[in-house]
């Protein structure tokens, strides 16, 4: 039972590139999201799926877009990448919706230059 | 949307000393609140939430408070151990039909032995 998965581990880019991180679980969760961590910023929500075939916006979706693939799989791809997108970014999952404890990824971090 | 507030943002404390870490939230609709722990280059990883219909929750040397009509819930650590120090997070549920998590800044614990 791995729980959460995440690739890559670390990827560089250059403004303007794309590229897509990839999330799985292995916990029958419903529920999954991506956070961005910034220094002095705590973690803030970018996008979640509250089950499979939907997607909502968190806090700060611009820029991003998402994809929930199947109820495994939930990515997160950056069009058109720009430093202000520098940060470690964490996918989690839950149950479902509500009260149930979060569980959150080894997270990636992502430098644009 | 939910806005959580974290203070101090240090905190340093002899070993075996207590630590508080206290948070407030701004939305009432909120019913969720987890405490998570990360260590340098690791996932958030919870080490007790505390829901609406309950004032306090105890875990060995941790213990959780929730005040709903104040709305601020804190975090109490007796016995500080070296394997204590890290960044501490407060969290809450976004409330209102939305899904996620809301972040309070963290508090970065220094137990001095």
């Amino acid at each position: 039972n791995a729980g959460v998965t995440q690739t890559p581990k670390f990827q560089v880019l250059k403004t303007g590139q794309s590229m897509t991180l990839q999330c799985a679980q292995d916990m029958n969760h419903n529920s999954m999201y991506w956070y961005r961590q910034d220094p002095g910023m705590g973690l803030r929500l970018i996008y979640y799926s509250a089950s499979e075939g939907t997607t909502d916006k968190g806090e700060v979706p611009n820029g991003y877009n998402v994809s929930r693939l199947n109820k495994r799989e939930f990515s997160l791809r950056l069009e058109s990448a720009a430093p202000s997108q520098t940060s470690v970014y964490f996918c989690a999952s839950r149950v479902t919706q509500g009260t149930d404890t979060q569980y959150f990824g080894p997270g990636t971090r992502l430098t644009v230059l | 949307g939910e806005n959580v507030e974290q203070h101090p943002s240090t905190l340093s404390v002899q070993e075996g000393d207590s630590a508080v870490i206290k948070c407030t939230y701004s939305d009432s609709a909120s019913n969720y609140f987890p405490w998570y722990k990360q260590e340098l280059g690791k996932r958030p990883q919870l080490i007790i939430d505390i829901r609406s219909n309950v004032g306090e929750k105890k875990d060995q040397r941790i213990a959780v408070t929730l005040n709903k009509t104040a709305k601020h819930f804190s975090l109490h650590i007796t016995e500080t151990q070296p394997e204590d120090s890290a960044v501490y997070f407060c969290a809450a549920d976004s409330g209102g039909g939305a899904d996620g998590l809301t972040f309070g800044k963290g508090t970065h614990l220094i137990i001095q032995p």
